[in-house]
């Protein structure tokens, strides 16, 4: 019930593409939902969250969409840049969790220029 | 501002060593948090402290200890160092209240510990 599952594990996506990533879970009480990014050699940082009251969340070219019904939630990168190359994770906490966050497994992107 | 810093970045151990790994966050949260990272198996939480004065198991505790030293600091010993520690150490800190996730966590850059 605490896990959060994340496809896929590698992603390869041309310069210019939309990378997908996926994410499920079962605990109906997570509210708190963030993406981290990480890049080669370095910690993770927040690159986008959202809370179940709204469907999707947009910032940038990065848009987090989210199926509550489903339990489904999934990163889009618009316009992918070799840039964006770096490993994602999704997360998933609730509010009596004591603000520790239950990681996927991470999903490594490369954008091929 | 510096953020959140580990030391040492990067450790080689023998078998039943023992070592500590430093933490410093200077954003005065109130929260820290020590994860490890092995290839395939995402962030896995150690411990965490939800203040300064407490601390509490994560998923995977067996075989780490932790100290909340101040505020500032958390630390994280192997009392006996095994091939299975072999990981990346992450610390973390997030501000706001001890209950509640919903303020970022911010990491520090890592410790890479090799265990032969």
């Amino acid at each position: 019930q605490q896990q959060v599952k994340q496809s896929p594990q590698s992603l390869i996506v041309q310069k210019g593409g939309i990378s997908i990533i996926n994410c499920a879970y079962e605990n109906t009480a997570f509210d708190y939902f963030p993406w981290y990014q990480q890049f080669p050699g370095k910690g993770p940082a927040l690159l986008i969250a959202i809370r179940p009251d709204v469907s999707e969340k947009k910032e940038g070219r990065f848009t987090i969409s989210f199926n509550k019904s489903a339990k489904q939630f999934s990163l889009h990168i618009m316009d992918s840049q070799p840039g964006d190359s770096a490993t994602y994770f999704c997360a998933a906490a609730y509010g009596g969790s004591q603000g520790n966050l239950i990681f996927g497994k991470g999903t490594k992107l490369s954008v091929k220029p | 501002n510096a953020g959140v810093t580990q030391t040492p970045k990067f450790q080689v151990l023998k078998t039943g060593q023992s070592m500590t790994l430093q933490c410093a966050q200077d954003m005065n949260h109130n929260s820290m948090y020590w994860y490890r990272q092995d290839p395939g198996m995402g962030l896995r939480l150690i411990y965490y402290s939800a203040s300064e004065g407490t601390t509490d198991k994560g998923e995977v505790p067996n075989g780490y200890n932790v100290s909340r030293l101040n505020k500032r600091e958390f630390s994280l010993r192997l009392e006996s160092a095994a091939p299975s520690q072999t990981s990346v150490y992450f610390c973390a800190s997030r501000g706001g209240s001890g209950t509640g996730p919903y303020n970022e966590q911010f990491f520090g850059p890592g410790t890479r510990l090799t265990v032969l």
